[in-house]
């Protein structure tokens, strides 16, 4: 299958700094990569969907301007948490479109976990 | 508010066994259908997609789609212990986002 990578895997900060994470396809490009939140024991939930060279679109309840999204080539996106607070440490997963005869499959990067003290 | 619907569980299934993991979704225009694995503390993987009524198999697993009931389910034949994860259904129409049901655990018992 495709692969997706993230880094970092782990991530610690203090509260108030501000934490970049890469998700990037590896082995094929994609104009479409979204950004899931999971907390413990709880469903993903999704909060962007980051379009390669376009705003991300964000979910509702989702304040853009902490979540940061930076799609900017074909197999890189960026996603910042700025002004870290502990209430934002969890499992962070990206996942990319691949488009192959015509049909699209999401492939998840293996996710990325902040911990914010 | 399209949804895909799937049994919490846990399901619980003797070493060996058939398993049996079900999704309904809302949206009658849906298109493609896939099943992913997630184990505890990891990110979900691709397990199968399928696009047409009928079955699909890929070794242990077969898929499942009833476009009419707006169905879609996965058999997994000889269960192991290494399977219990929890298992998570995905719907996508045309040129949409894909729609995560919540999820079935499974729970494969030595």
């Amino acid at each position: 299958g495709a692969v997706v990578s993230q880094h970092p895997s782990w991530v610690i900060c203090k509260s108030g700094t501000s934490v970049k994470i890469e998700c990037r396809s590896l082995d094929f490009q994609a104009t479409t990569m979204f950004w899931y939140r999971q907390f413990p024991k709880q469903s993903l939930m999704l909060m962007a969907t980051s379009n390669e060279g376009s705003k991300a679109t964000y979910e509702q309840g989702v304040e853009k301007d902490k979540f940061l999204i930076n799609h900017a080539s074909l197999t890189l996106s960026t996603l910042t948490v700025t002004s870290a607070h502990p209430e934002d440490s969890s499992f962070y997963i990206c996942s990319a479109n691949r488009e192959a005869g015509g049909w699209e499959t999401q492939y998840f990067g293996p996710g990325t976990r902040l911990l914010v003290l | 508010q399209k949804e895909v619907e799937q049994n919490s569980g846990p399901l619980s299934v003797p070493e060996g066994a058939i398993a049996s993991l079900n999704c309904t979704y809302s949206d009658r225009g849906s298109q493609s259908f896939f099943w992913y694995r997630q184990y505890s503390g990891k990110s979900p993987e691709l397990i199968m997609f399928i696009y047409s009524n009928g079955d699909k198999e890929d070794g242990r697993f077969t898929a499942q789609l009833n476009k009419a009931s707006q169905y879609v389910s996965l058999l997994i034949r000889d269960s192991q212990p290494s399977d219990s994860a929890t298992y998570l259904c995905a719907v996508r129409g045309y040129g949409q986002n894909f729609v995560f049901g919540p999820g079935t655990r499974l729970s494969v018992l030595p």
